[in-house]
């Protein structure tokens, strides 16, 4: 079955370092891959996708991902994170079939130090 | 921003009542779907509409029907509520068939006391 992996619950970091969020899918043929980030008491609001072609994509917020087929991974990045960045991060693929629906990992909470 | 509200926004309810709620959108998007959030697990797939009167079963669906009588609205029930369907809940939109990308209501926070 068609699986999302957050692996990291909870990250920490400090304003102006670098960021990584993790995510790996379970998925047979060349996914859709989506990153999506949730503010508090707010909506999902798309960061970016991924639905062929360059493998590394680029986002809003100065925000990208990288597909990597090998590693079955689409990690999010960020070269240096600003206060407003913290949020809730979802990663989502795709389900099979062409339904149109999305599986969700659990997402990760990013918290950033002043 | 995708033009999708979600009503109420906030809701308690005792549990054994029926609940509705509604998701209105301006996009005249075809497909529409209804996720809850909780924690731990992101969010899931309760039912969506891939048109007027056409819906199906998303992988959360026991406790919640579905109407959609209209492009417009996509309405979710619970028929008899239960403490274990406390959560927020997510309506979404796409305009088309395979593309996936699909775009957020405000959510509505529902508590069953």
């Amino acid at each position: 079955a068609q699986s999302v992996t957050q692996p990291d619950i909870h990250i920490t970091v400090s304003e102006g370092a670098s960021l990584e969020l993790r995510c790996n899918y379970s998925y047979g043929a060349t996914p859709y891959l989506f990153w999506y980030v949730q503010s508090p008491g707010q909506g999902l609001q798309l960061l970016l996708k991924y639905f062929s072609g360059d493998t590394l994509v680029q986002g809003i917020k100065g925000f990208e991902a990288e597909f990597k087929r090998s590693q079955s991974s689409f990690n999010l990045r960020k070269p240096s994170v600003h206060w407003s960045d913290a949020a809730e991060y979802f990663c989502a693929v795709g389900a099979q079939g062409n339904t149109g629906k999305l599986i969700f990992g659990q997402g990760t909470t990013l918290q950033v130090k002043p | 921003d995708a033009g999708i509200t979600q009503s109420p926004r906030h809701k308690v309810t005792e549990t054994g009542t029926p609940v509705t709620l509604r998701c209105h959108q301006t996009e005249n998007h075809r497909y529409m779907y209804w996720y809850r959030q909780d924690p731990g697990h992101g969010l899931r797939l309760i039912h969506y509409s891939y048109g007027v009167k056409d819906t199906d079963k998303g992988e959360v669906s026991d406790g919640y029907s579905v109407s959609r009588s209209k492009t417009e609205d996509f309405l979710l029930t619970l028929e008899s509520a239960t403490s274990s369907q406390t959560s927020v809940y997510f309506c979404a939109i796409s305009g088309r068939q395979g593309n996936y990308e699909q775009y957020f209501g405000p959510g509505t926070r529902l508590t069953v006391t």
